[in-house]
C-alpha cells in the first residue's frame, strides 16, 4: 500500500521552463492538495480538487495549473518557471469522513 | 498578521526531558486541530487529532485545546532522539474541504 506517491522527487528547471508534478494515491480519496513549504511561511495551499473533473484555487495559485482527469491522479503543472517557485511541494489527500489529510514525500524543484 | 502563530525553534532538549510545544490562533472558527510531525526531506504526517477544546492523549503525546485562549498545546512525555524533528499544528474550520491552516512549524531536537 503505496499511500500517496509523488514523481519527481527532484528536479532542476531554468527560468521558462515547463514542468508537471504527479500525484497518486491508492487510498480512494475524494480530495486532492497540493502544497507548497518555504521556510518562515509554512505550508500553503496551491489547488485542491473534491473529486475527479474538479479543481479549486487555494491560497497561492497563481502560476500554476491543475487537472483530475482520474479520481487517483492530481496533476501540478508549471508553464513557466520562475525562480519564486523554488520549493518543496507537497501532495495531500484527505479521508473526508475523519477530516485527516495524508502527505506524500514532497518534490524539491529548484528553478534557476 | 498570520491566523496561526508558531515559535520555529529550534527548540533543544536533553533525552528524557517533557517538552511543550505551542500555537496561537486568531480565527474563532477553527474547530479540528492538528499536530503534524515532519522529520527532514520527509513530508508531514499525523501526530494528534482534536475536534474542539480538551485533551487528548496517546502514549506519550498529549494535545490540549483551549479554545477560550485560541491556543493549543502538544506534550511529549519522556522525549526520545527520535523525537527530532519539525512539530506543525494545523486547524480548520467545519464544512466540505475547508481549507486546513498550518503553522511555520517548530524545530525539535532532543539530544543524548
Amino acid at each position: 500500500n503505496a499511500g500517496v506517491t509523488q514523481t519527481p522527487k527532484f528536479r532542476v528547471l531554468k527560468t521558462g521552463q515547463s514542468m508537471t508534478l504527479l500525484c497518486a494515491q491508492d487510498m480512494n480519496h475524494e480530495y486532492m492538495y497540493w502544497y507548497r513549504q518555504d521556510p518562515g511561511m509554512g505550508l500553503r495551499l496551491i489547488h485542491y480538487s473534491v473529486g475527479e473533473g474538479t479543481t479549486a484555487k487555494g491560497e497561492v495559485p497563481d502560476g500554476y495549473n491543475v487537472s483530475r482527469l482520474k479520481k487517483q491522479n492530481f496533476l501540478l503543472g508549471l508553464e513557466s518557471a520562475a525562480p519564486s517557485q523554488t520549493s518543496v511541494y507537497f501532495c495531500a489527500t484527505e479521508d473526508d469522513r475523519k477530516n485527516i489529510q495524508y502527505f506524500g514525500a514532497g518534490t524539491r524543484l529548484s528553478v534557476l | 498578521q498570520k491566523e496561526v502563530e508558531q515559535d520555529p525553534g529550534p527548540l533543544s532538549v536533553p533525552e528524557g526531558a517533557i517538552v511543550s510545544l505551542n500555537c496561537t490562533y486568531s480565527n474563532s472558527a477553527f474547530q479540528y486541530f492538528m499536530w503534524y510531525r515532519q522529520y527532514s526531506r520527509k513530508g508531514p504526517e499525523l501526530l494528534m487529532y482534536t475536534y474542539s477544546s480538551g485533551n487528548k492523549e496517546d502514549g506519550r503525546f498529549t494535545a490540549q485545546v483551549d479554545k477560550s485562549s485560541k491556543y493549543i498545546s502538544l506534550f511529549i512525555r519522556d522525549s526520545q532522539p527520535s523525537d527530532s524533528a519539525t512539530y506543525l499544528c494545523a486547524m480548520r474550520r467545519t464544512g466540505t474541504a475547508s481549507k486546513l491552516t498550518f503553522g511555520t512549524g517548530t524545530r525539535l531536537q532532543v539530544t543524548l
